[in-house]
């Protein structure tokens, strides 16, 4: 499995916008990269998923450049529901796939 | 549409009790997995099945077993609790052709 790697923490501050880049060097050729959120006493939460290039929903945007060893959550206009643990993976579809967890990063968004 | 249901929320053992968590989903997922998590920690994979029948082990099985009783339901046993099983369990699901699993709320276990 591809291993991950993100910022342990962030800070942020209401109205701006956050960019928690992750890298995941060794992705295999059909792995896709999925971002959840995880808020405090609750299961994470898909947040968004993609495999190149750009890829947005109503929550975030993802970038993902053309060599996929990283790729980069776009927050827009953070607010204080914001604040949680958000994390990275890397995996491909199929029977063999099983979510696999690192610390992830958790950011804190400021009045 | 209820998802990945986990019970009970809470719970508090002796040392040395057994407990079954209790996990289900209505999605009609293939693959079950459940993971605990530690205080400022990511979630680590117990036991998971990729289809009905069928159970691997994940990362920290230790001290438990599981039982895929049928495709919604998967349980969690722990034999003989110890006070190093403390821990926050959550379920998920998830399906063979999606990378987007389901979560579970959670169940918070405290052996004293």
């Amino acid at each position: 499995l591809a291993k991950t790697t993100q910022p342990i923490s962030m800070d942020s501050y209401e109205g701006q916008e956050v960019n928690i880049t992750c890298s995941h060097n060794n992705i295999a050729t059909n792995d896709y990269i999925t971002w959840y959120q995880q808020f405090p006493s609750q299961g994470p939460r898909f947040i968004i998923q993609g495999y190149k290039t750009k890829v947005t929903n109503e929550v975030a945007s993802l970038f993902i450049p053309a060599d996929r060893k990283s790729s980069t959550l776009s927050l827009p206009r953070v607010s204080l529901s914001d604040t949680a643990v958000y994390y990275c993976l890397v995996g491909s579809t199929g029977g063999s796939y099983i979510p696999t967890f690192g610390r992830g990063t958790s950011l804190i968004v400021h009045p | 549409n209820a998802g990945v249901t986990q019970t009970p929320k809470f719970q508090v053992l002796k040392t040395g009790q057994s407990m079954t968590l209790q996990c289900a989903q209505d999605m009609n997922h293939n693959s079950m997995y459940w993971y605990r998590q530690d205080p400022g920690m990511g979630l680590r994979l117990i036991y998971y099945s990729a289809s009905e029948g069928t159970t691997d082990k994940g990362e920290v099985p230790n001290g438990y077993n599981v039982s895929r009783l049928n495709k919604r339901e998967f349980s969690l046993r722990l034999e003989s609790a110890a006070p190093s099983q403390t821990s926050v369990y959550f379920c998920a699901s998830s399906d063979t052709t999606h990378t987007e699993a389901f979560f579970g709320q959670g169940t918070r276990l405290t052996v004293v």
